[in-house]
């Protein structure tokens, strides 16, 4: 079965500071990959998703993720946060060929952006 | 952008209760998708449904789950005697089908409160 694991469950930073957070998942076979935010109160929105090609993905509001194979990982990235950068962040994982093609969700990480 | 929608947006319930929640899927998928996220845990598989019939479901989904699509637009989620432990914001969501319609959509989940 696959599973997601997302290493970090809190991160705090400063606006205008960088930030990374790490998501490596298991599963041999062809897997599509996903980043979801979830804003305080509001409901899970898609950030960036991976099918195939570059490995770097650009996604909305300055977001990027770069899968690398070799580590099963895919790791969400952007340069300088800002304060409404703050929610949680779900990797998840579409294995392909699986009935139904469900997700399976990472643990989430809260980030908590101060102004 | 077309978007799923889920009514209600919260509920509070007794337990013993039975509870339906719903969901208008995007208009040309065809994978339907429950989910659910207990407060302060991670996002939870539940069920699959396309065709007209359940593709795949998880051990969370026992006998007191069932869902329904009744009319070609409504997809339901019928919760038949409702437990403390069922509360939870539960997510609707909706995938077209191939390989390039692999995002799966969400709504903007419903919360349960079940006292």
């Amino acid at each position: 079965a696959q599973s997601v694991s997302q290493h970090n469950h809190h991160v705090i930073l400063s606006e205008a500071a960088s930030l990374e957070l790490g998501c490596n998942y298991s599963y041999g076979g062809t897997v599509n990959l996903f980043w979801y935010v979830q804003y305080p109160g509001q409901h899970l929105q898609l950030l960036l998703k991976y099918f195939s090609g570059d490995p770097l993905v650009k996604g909305i509001k300055g977001f990027e993720a770069e899968f690398i194979k070799s580590k099963f990982s895919f790791n969400l990235r952007k340069p300088s946060v800002q304060w409404s950068d703050t929610a949680e962040y779900f990797c998840a994982v579409n294995s392909l060929g699986t009935a139904g093609n469900k997700l399976t969700f990472g643990g989430g990480t809260r980030v908590l952006v101060k102004p | 952008e077309p978007e799923v929608t889920q009514t209600p947006s919260h509920q509070v319930t007794q337990m013993g209760q039975e509870v339906i929640l719903r969901c208008v899927p995007i208009s040309n998928h065809l994978y339907f998708y429950w989910y659910r996220q207990i407060l302060g845990q991670k996002v939870e598989f539940l069920v699959s449904f396309y065709n007209n019939e359940i593709s795949e479901k998880s051990e969370i989904f026992d006998d007191q789950f069932s869902v329904e699509r009744p009319d070609g637009s409504n997809f339901t989620l019928k919760i038949r005697s409702t437990k403390l432990e069922d509360s939870a914001m539960y997510f609707c969501a909706s995938r077209w089908t191939g390989v390039s319609g692999n995002t799966i959509y969400f709504g903007e989940g419903s919360w349960l409160t079940v006292v």
